[in-house]
């Protein structure tokens, strides 16, 4: 079964610093997807970035960018100049993407990691 | 403005009580999902449906149960027989392929007295 594990329950950031939260994964597919998702205070879920296994370039977006590593099963989220407004839980996701087991590809969540950015 | 809503926000029941949790999009996505989040968790799959009136039981569905009679709607039933219903509640949507991202409302706190 997969599995996905983020070692780092918390983390504190100086506003403007950059932040690196760490996700490795474990599983025996060559095709699926990786997510990262924001749950600020309020507790809705935000997806922050998304990244194909097949495509060897990291994806970015704004700010936000990760590090693939595919053969080391690991996904980590690099956050730039970090903001006030970045402090929430940050939860990696995986998702196959073929049928695996009938779970439809459903996601699959680590536990977090508690962000907490400093002025 | 489209998008996922979940009600109520917060959702109390006494223990023995069957309670329903509503979620709506008009995204017209055909892929909706349940999710239960507890503190220090990640989020674990409770049902979920590619399509109306098809729907399929993921990690935890015990003592829950749902329906899918239109697109734009799929609620949830917290039964008598869930042990321990305390939880948050997110609702999740998405077009209908492996591919494709999952989106979530603003979920639902349910706490049992």
């Amino acid at each position: 079964a997969q599995t996905v594990t983020q070692s780092q329950p918390e983390m504190s950031v100086q506003e403007a610093e950059t932040v690196t939260l760490s996700c490795t994964y474990d599983t025996s597919e060559s095709d699926y997807y990786l997510f990262w998702y924001k749950q600020p205070p309020s507790r809705q879920m935000i997806l922050v970035i998304r990244q194909e296994a097949y495509k060897q370039q990291n994806a970015t977006e704004n700010r936000f960018s990760v590090n693939f590593q595919k053969a080391a099963k690991s996904f980590s989220l690099k956050i730039s100049d970090s903001q006030l407004g970045d402090a929430a839980m940050y939860f990696c996701a995986y998702r196959a993407s073929m049928n695996y087991g009938g779970s439809q590809g459903n996601l699959i969540f680590g536990k977090g990691t508690k962000l907490s950015v400093k002025p | 403005d489209g998008g996922i809503t979940q009600s109520p926000k917060y959702l109390f029941r006494k223990e023995g009580q069957n309670v329903t949790l509503s979620c709506e999009q008009n995204l017209n996505h055909d892929a909706m999902y349940w999710y239960r989040q507890d503190p220090g968790q990640g989020l674990r799959l409770i049902y979920y449906s590619q399509i109306v009136n098809d729907f399929q039981k993921g990690d935890i569905a015990e003592g829950y149960s749902v329906s899918r009679e239109k697109k734009e709607s799929f609620p949830l039933t917290v039964t008598s027989a869930q042990k321990n219903p305390t939880a948050f509640y997110l609702c999740a949507s998405s077009i209908r392929t492996l591919r494709a991202t999952q989106y979530f409302g603003p979920g639902t706190r349910l706490t049992v007295l």
